[in-house]
């Protein structure tokens, strides 16, 4: 069965620094393999998924995932944080081969920025 | 270009009551799913619809009913609302294929009393 594991739940970064926000998965299947984030009180946005076309993915915002089979990883980051990142970010597999609704999501990393 | 429109955005519910969330998309998507947001556990699946007339139990489907009777819409129904389903609850639909991405509502807030 598909799973995900958000290695921290929390991230304290200071603006201008790197990010990196830590997903690994389990799969069966080639992976269904997205990041999304939540702003306080806001729904869900797509950051980026992953394609097997590429294993280094651009997403918006200046974010990027590294799709790591050998590690079943894929891991979010940004080279340099802004205060309007600090959100909760949900790393998120498809369930099966992907042809169903059945999202099984991770249990979210909370990033703050200081300034 | 509504996308996955949720109603109510917050609700006040006592113990006992029922009520229906509503979720509607207009983008022709045959997969629906109901989530709830509780803190520290990131979102589990309540039910979730691969085309009308098809629905299926998720993660945590107890206290909840659904139905998909057209591809527009996917209403939650709380039959007896409880504390424990004190929650935000998030619809989202997808379209078909291996990697397409899901979009959500905008969430309703609900508080059982």
């Amino acid at each position: 069965a598909q799973s995900v594991t958000q290695l921290d739940s929390h991230v304290s970064v200071s603006e201008g620094t790197p990010v990196l926000l830590r997903c690994n998965y389990s799969s069966s299947y080639s992976p269904s393999l997205f990041w999304y984030v939540q702003h306080p009180n806001k729904g869900l946005q797509l950051l980026l998924k992953y394609t097997s076309a590429a294993t280094l993915v651009k997403g918006i915002n200046g974010f990027e995932a590294e799709f790591k089979k050998s590690e079943t990883s894929f891991h979010l980051t940004k080279p340099s944080a802004h205060m309007s990142d600090a959100a909760e970010y949900f790393c998120v597999v498809i369930h099966g081969s992907g042809n169903t609704g059945k999202l099984i999501f991770g249990q979210g990393t909370t990033l703050q920025v200081k300034p | 270009n509504a996308g996955v429109t949720q109603t109510p955005k917050f609700q006040v519910l006592k113990t006992g009551q029922s009520m229906t969330l509503q979720c509607a998309q207009d983008m022709n998507h045959e997969y629906m799913s109901w989530y709830r947001q509780d803190p520290g556990m990131g979102l589990r699946l309540i039910h979730y619809s691969v085309g009308a007339g098809i629905t299926d139990q998720g993660e945590v489907p107890n206290g909840y009913n659904v139905s998909r009777s057209t591809t527009e819409d996917f209403p939650l129904r709380l039959l007896s609302a409880a504390p424990s389903q004190t929650s935000v609850y998030f619809c989202a639909s997808r379209q078909t294929g291996w990697n397409t991405e899901a979009f959500f509502g905008q969430g309703t807030r609900l508080t059982v009393v």
